[in-house]
């Protein structure tokens, strides 16, 4: 069984472009949640997704977005990059929302 | 007061020996109760979930609740140098939709 899938791995941007993040859960997965992760602030909540619609939504700007399609598979975008959103961003699947859920490999975006 | 509170160590266990590794937790509607493994540079790998107050077994790694206390605990027996990583705890409210993590702790197994 294929785990959560996550692409790009790794992405440079400059400040004020924007980013698109893309998220493939495991087969039978219906809810998507993204997380960011720093060194200073570990894992932040930033929204969660179960049949397309957004369930709930963490502390964040609304620089930052996401959606979910139809078979699941999310995308979270933000715009006018800072250098403080360089980070780990985390995507991680789950069959319900309130079991366990798994983790992709994680983008490592990197703001300059 | 932080939402889910984990000791940052580092802890550091001899080979062999039970690491014992705390967190507690501040929302008493809190469900369910997760412990993750986190290796240097990889993504967060669940070893455990608890759900009700007690012990929880699975191989060399217990997971114990206790809701009253708000205190969720991992003891790993038999402690092997593959076991250092950061351990995260994470919470989940049903009505949330989201887990809430503490800041992990940073285990150490010395051969």
């Amino acid at each position: 069984k294929a785990g959560v899938t996550q692409t790009p791995r790794y992405l440079i941007k400059t400040r004020g472009q924007q980013v698109t993040l893309s998220c493939s859960p495991i087969s039978g997965h219906r809810s998507v949640s993204w997380y960011q992760q720093t060194p200073g602030q570990g894992l932040q909540f930033l929204f969660e997704y179960f049949s397309e619609t957004q369930r709930n939504k963490g502390n964040f700007p609304g620089r930052f977005s996401g959606r979910q399609f139809s078979n699941s598979r999310s995308e979270m975008n933000v715009s006018t990059l800072e250098l403080g959103d360089s980070a780990l961003y985390l995507c991680a699947s789950s069959q319900q929302g309130n079991y366990g859920y798994t983790f992709g490999s994680g983008t490592r975006l990197t703001v300059v | 007061q932080k939402e889910v509170e984990q000791n940052s160590g580092p802890l550091s266990v001899p080979e062999g020996a039970i690491a014992s590794l705390n967190c507690t937790y501040s929302d008493r509607g809190s469900q369910s109760f997760f412990w993750y493994r986190q290796y240097s540079g990889k993504s967060p790998e669940l070893i455990m979930s608890i759900y009700s107050n007690g012990d929880k077994e699975d191989g060399r790694f217990t997971a114990q609740l206790n809701k009253a206390s708000q205190y969720v605990s991992l003891l790993i027996r038999d402690s092997q140098p593959s076991d250092s990583a950061t351990y995260l705890c994470a919470v989940n409210n049903e009505g949330a939709q989201k887990l809430v993590f503490g800041q992990g702790t940073r285990l150490t197994i010395n051969p």
